[in-house]
């Protein structure tokens, strides 16, 4: 059974880091796309960052620059580095399984991790 | 970037027929994808590829997509029904770009 479990968020002040981490069971990261996707209080779903099977990744251009996705095939981790932390940036956020071919869309999420950024 | 443009709210009566829409330029050109988040709960799945429904999710849903407009259908409408539904397209030009429409509240009343 694919179960996807977050963690690593809390409560940050501007300016400040943070790194996301998503265990993964049911399967292997390093054999599919992963994505991250985030959720703003009372606010709709956004995009975040993509890692593909062959390592190459892409980001939102809300937030290049300042976040770096990546993995752990020996952990089957998923990780989100967040640097120079905003306010804009406080949202749940959460690890998604991609399933890829002609289009992409996520058929597995996990129950996310909430980041609070404030002083 | 690419724009989706959801309908804020929609309500319906308990059995009826809920249409949600999904706007976007040509979106009939691309596959749309659904998703249900009912409240502290992760989005699932609902429809992906326009119309194909996962394993689990029942039959009262349905989707469509042509021109200008991607519609998640829901008939028979029931009280657990009730949650924002997402639609969702992959820019492949837009560099790997995944857009989320604004979300669209169901309520049943």
């Amino acid at each position: 059974e694919v179960h996807l479990v977050e963690s690593g968020g809390g409560l940050v002040q501007p300016g400040g880091s943070l790194r996301l981490s998503c265990a993964a069971s049911g399967f292997t990261v390093s054999s599919t796309y992963m994505s991250w996707v985030r959720q703003a209080p009372g606010k709709g779903l956004e995009w975040v960052s993509v890692i593909y099977t062959d390592g190459s990744t892409y980001y939102a251009d809300s937030v290049k620059g300042r976040l770096t996705i990546s993995r752990d095939n020996s952990k089957n981790t998923l990780f989100l580095q967040i640097n120079s932390l905003r306010a804009e940036d406080t949202a749940v956020y959460y690890c998604a399984r991609v399933v890829g071919g002609s289009s992409q869309y996520f058929d597995y999420w996990g129950q996310g991790t909430e980041v609070t950024v404030s002083s | 970037s690419y724009v989706l443009t959801q309908p804020p709210s929609v309500s319906v009566a308990p059995g009826k027929t809920a249409r949600i829409t999904c706007g976007g330029n040509n979106i009939g050109s691309k596959s749309v994808h659904w998703y249900q988040q009912k409240p502290g709960q992760a989005p699932v799945l609902v429809i992906y590829y326009d119309n194909d429904r996962p394993s689990g999710i029942p039959e009262r849903f349905s989707g469509s997509n042509s021109g200008n407009t991607a519609t998640l259908t829901i008939s028979r409408v029931e009280a657990g029904d009730e949650a924002d539904y997402y639609c969702q397209v992959w820019d492949s030009s837009s560099d790997h770009e995944v857009v989320f429409g604004g979300g669209t509240k169901l309520t049943v009343l």
